[in-house]
């Protein structure tokens, strides 16, 4: 049971340049988010999913696009780096007993 | 839209009791969160309160007012592991996304 886990580990990017953050889950939660975060700040959410098919915006999801084609997975594509852009990103899966649970993170770095 | 209010630091002698408190405005309210996160490391769950009331977990208790719009996190024992940042975090609206505060950074010394 690897729990919640996210590729790459660390990233850079040139402003302008798109790419996909992956998160994979194989406790078959229904529930799964983004979030960036930044220094001294707590946890932006960016989308969310409730389902295969199902997602929606959070608080910041300017500039970022997502998909749920299966439960497992939950990309998180930049469209066109910007350095506004740089943060740590962890993805998150939510169990029934509202338990959620965290990857490792992506520290992605835009220039 | 949510927010949420948590004191920035917070300093506790190691053995000692601490309470971290967050009270939060939002809609469709349905629960409170709380996480801790070390220094370079991933949040991991600590509670969730959906009723109000004391939850106790170990070491660690969490209180929620719904009337209120207030809880708290209690750490009781504290150890120089416990240092790092607590975050409280509300589930809200119809489909319970949770949203979080800037967190508490919580220093424990000898």
């Amino acid at each position: 049971n690897a729990g919640v886990t996210q590729t790459p580990k660390f990233q850079v990017l040139k402003t302008g340049q798109s790419m996909t953050l992956q998160c994979a889950q194989d406790m078959n939660h229904e529930y799964m988010s983004w979030y960036r975060q930044d220094p001294g700040m707590g946890l932006r959410l960016i989308h969310y999913s409730v389902g295969a098919g199902i997602t929606d915006q959070g608080e910041v999801p300017n500039g970022y696009n997502v998909s749920r084609s299966t439960t497992e997975d939950f990309p998180l594509r930049l469209l066109s780096a910007a350095p506004s852009q740089t943060s740590v990103y962890f993805c998150a899966s939510r169990a029934p007993d509202y338990t959620q649970y965290f990857g490792p993170g992506t520290r992605l770095t835009v220039l | 839209g949510q927010s949420l209010e948590q004191p920035s630091e917070v300093t506790a002698v190691e053995g000692a009791i601490v309470q971290i408190n967050c009270t939060y405005q939002t809609s469709g309210f349905y629960g409170l969160s709380w996480y801790q996160q070390h220094d370079g490391g991933a949040p991991t769950f600590l509670s969730y309160n959906a009723l109000d009331g004391l939850e106790e977990t170990g070491r660690f208790s969490s209180f929620l007012s719904r009337s209120d719009s207030y809880g708290y996190l209690l750490l009781q024992e504290l150890q120089m592991k416990d240092s790092a940042s607590y975050f409280c975090a509300v589930n809200s609206g119809g489909y319970q996304k949770v949203t979080f505060g800037i967190g508490t950074k919580l220093q424990v010394i000898p």
